[in-house]
């Protein structure tokens, strides 16, 4: 099973409402990613898990949160998003966050903030 | 830290031609170099990769050559297939987790 499944598809909020998105690997990765990516742009790295500890946080504005539970799931909370952070938000895991793993990408979620 | 450049931007072949999309890199300590294909409503997804010690390596239509003396590195489609169109992204070696990814390329493969 080499998939990174990721949940909703689609999100549309409002700027006050409290929503998250959800990522899961069963391929036994011990680090986890989130990008940000915009229409025609490459993905941009936001935050990094390894071993269940954020190892990387790309100076991302607060009203994003990511968690992770255990070495399998990977959450990112959003709370009070302006519309500039409507993107599609993407998962990735990697064997253990050395420079030469491979990242496995889920098919991210496309966020829409009214 | 790491600068990818990624050339052309987009790319529009016959079927049946070859495309190739090259990216150069600024660390010349990087020593990991994947490709991405990223189709409309996707993910992207990793179609060939290629680490500092080989110059070249194939996967049927798919091929990536290294050049570390120049550090560039290019990815080889032949004989393209209208399911080629995507957007490809090449990426420099992570450092401490960070990818560096290119602008991307479009390909538009035309039946």
């Amino acid at each position: 099973d080499t998939e990174v499944t990721q949940t909703p598809k689609h999100l549309v909020m409002g700027m006050t409402n409290k929503k998250s998105l959800k990522c899961e690997q069963h391929m036994g990765h011990r680090a986890m990613y989130w990008y940000k990516q915009k229409a025609k742009k490459p993905p941009e790295l936001m935050f990094v898990y390894s071993y269940e500890k954020l190892s990387i946080n790309e100076s991302v504005p607060s009203r994003f949160s990511p968690e992770c539970p255990n070495s399998s799931l990977l959450n990112l909370h959003l709370h009070a998003l302006q519309p500039e952070d409507s993107a599609l938000y993407l998962c990735a895991s990697s064997q253990a966050g050395h420079d030469t793993d491979t990242q496995y990408f889920g098919p991210g979620t496309r966020l829409t903030v009214l | 830290g790491e600068n990818v450049e990624q050339h052309p931007s987009t790319l529009s072949v016959q079927e049946g031609d070859s495309a190739v999309i090259k990216c150069t890199y600024s660390d010349s300590a990087s020593n990991y170099f994947p490709w991405y294909k990223q189709e409309l409503g996707k993910g992207p997804q990793l179609i060939i990769d290629i680490r500092s010690n080989v110059g070249e390596k194939k996967d049927q239509r798919i091929a990536v050559t290294l050049n570390k003396t120049a550090k560039h590195f290019s990815l080889h489609i032949t004989e393209t297939q209208p399911e080629d169109s995507a957007v490809y992204f090449c990426a420099a070696p992570p450092n401490a987790g960070k990818s560096t990814f290119g602008d991307g390329t479009t390909l538009t493969v035309k039946p």
